[in-house]
């Protein structure tokens, strides 16, 4: 596709349940990020993806937060057993990184709803 | 820890006028800095961008100064327009290899 593609782009959900939430990235880009945007908050790093090398996952707040990406293409982020402070819009952003200083391209977002 | 800082949560200027956002970083090893604009209900767009071999790039109304010595950066918008009202993040990377910062956005309004 032409963009960074997210899905679904609302998802509602109850306290307790397991949510999955997915990216594809650009064709092609080797970097991919997850953000987490609280209601007036800032861009909130989550987990980053760099071709082969081991994801850095400093970002994920609690280990009900977990990141998948199969080979330099489609990512899931998953949160398990969510939580009212989980509801964000959750951004995806890949980037081709070439060795020189390439911009990120971001998705739409999740927005993510934990009645 | 913050280490992109942007310390003004909004700001409003008037059409045509300049408008100035800062951000201040506190880690040495940043070496490239991102400017992104967002509107509500859609994803952050890539504005512009400055290598710290530089202090200064510009590109159309937009002008990114970099002082390294005082860890700080400045987004100047002239002239500034009503479509430019929107939330804007200033971001950091060390290595070509590292992640993003981001900051915590200022929203700028302009107003006709």
């Amino acid at each position: 596709g032409a963009g960074v593609s997210q899905s679904p782009s609302n998802k509602v959900t109850e306290k307790g349940k397991d949510v999955e939430l997915r990216c594809d990235p650009i064709s092609g880009h080797t970097a991919l990020y997850w953000y987490r945007q609280r209601l007036g908050q800032g861009l909130e790093f989550l987990i980053y993806f760099q071709g082969n090398s081991a994801p850095d996952k400093s970002g994920l707040p609690s280990d009900r937060f977990s990141a998948e990406r199969t080979g330099e293409s489609v990512s899931t982020l998953t949160i398990q057993r969510t939580q009212q402070e989980d509801s964000a819009v959750y951004l995806c952003a890949s980037s081709p990184i070439r060795g020189g200083n390439e911009k990120l391209f971001f998705g739409s977002g999740t927005q993510l709803s934990v009645l | 820890d913050q280490q992109v800082k942007q310390n003004s949560p909004s700001l409003s200027v008037q059409e045509g006028r300049i408008s100035i956002l800062n951000c201040d970083y506190t880690n040495s090893m940043f070496d490239y800095f991102l400017w992104y604009k967002k509107y509500p209900a859609e994803g952050p767009t890539f504005l512009i961008s400055i290598s710290s071999i530089k202090d200064k790039n510009e590109d159309g109304r937009f002008t990114v100064f970099l002082n390294k010595s005082a860890k700080h950066l400045s987004l100047h918008i002239v002239p500034s327009q009503p479509g430019d009202s929107a939330v804007y993040f200033c971001a950091a990377r060390g290595t070509s290899y590292d992640k993003v910062i981001f900051g915590p956005g200022t929203s700028l309004s302009v107003i006709p």
